[in-house]
């Protein structure tokens, strides 16, 4: 099926533990973005990729690194996770082609103690 | 200062009955769009509804309408005959930079979700 997959699902860690939390799509979208969501908050954009081979910083960097590895894959990494960093991750892709193109994947549960 | 606010932490209603959630938003650009989506208990992001700042009527799809009021920089969701499977989250987002030369770059801004509980 068509769409944004996140890997892993869940994820427990202990503080200064890293992880590479992984997305892709097969939409051949251009822009692909990282947010967390934590109770009370919304969603926060972390780090966003406009197209292949750029990426930016968004609201709340701090703490992760991002890798665009190729168009379909957008890849964000805790190198020393902290409590702090407990939260819902969700990448995004969207097309050009609409304005409210946007696909979500399902999530990945962080839990860092 | 927020972009987007949704004063509603929570809401109830009674099953058919209609709901608005709301949403207000701050900006300054005059091309964007607004977005509603839903978050079920199973956690994924569901797409409802979109208007366009410059979208001469207001969005509607299905039971979801956008109430779009641009002097009032208000987005309000309205949800008619509510049915038992939108209890759920609900978040409104704001795109800027829709305009030719933009540079929002897609980046999406989200408000803090009103939970809304659908009594039988």
């Amino acid at each position: 099926n068509a769409g944004v997959t996140q890997t892993p699902k869940f994820q427990v860690l202990k503080t200064g533990q890293s992880m590479t939390l992984q997305c892709a799509q097969d939409m051949n979208h251009n822009s692909m973005y990282w947010y967390r969501q934590d109770p009370g908050m919304g969603l926060r954009l972390i780090y966003y990729s406009a197209s292949e081979g750029t990426t930016d910083k968004g609201e709340v960097p701090n703490g992760y690194n991002v890798s665009r590895l190729n168009k379909r894959e957008f890849s964000l990494r805790l190198e020393s996770a902290a409590p702090s960093q407990t939260s819902v991750y969700f990448c995004a892709s969207r097309t050009r082609d609409s304005e409210y193109g946007y696909t979500f994947g399902s999530g990945t549960r962080l839990t860092v103690v | 200062a927020q972009k987007i606010t949704q004063t509603q932490p929570g809401m109830f209603v009674q099953e058919k009955e209609a709901v608005t959630l709301d949403c207000t938003y701050d900006t300054s650009d005059p091309s964007y769009g607004l977005f509603w989506y839903k978050q079920p208990s199973s956690g994924e992001m569901i797409f409802l509804i979109y208007q366009g700042s410059y979208d001469q009527q207001n969005a509607t799809e299905g039971r979801y309408s956008l109430n779009f009021q641009k002097a009032r920089k208000s987005a309000n969701l309205v949800i008619s005959a509510s049915q038992l499977g939108d209890s759920a989250m609900y978040f409104c987002a704001m795109r800027e930079g829709l305009g030719a030369g933009g540079t929002s770059y897609g980046k999406l801004t989200f408000g803090q979700g009103t939970i809304l509980t659908v009594h039988p």
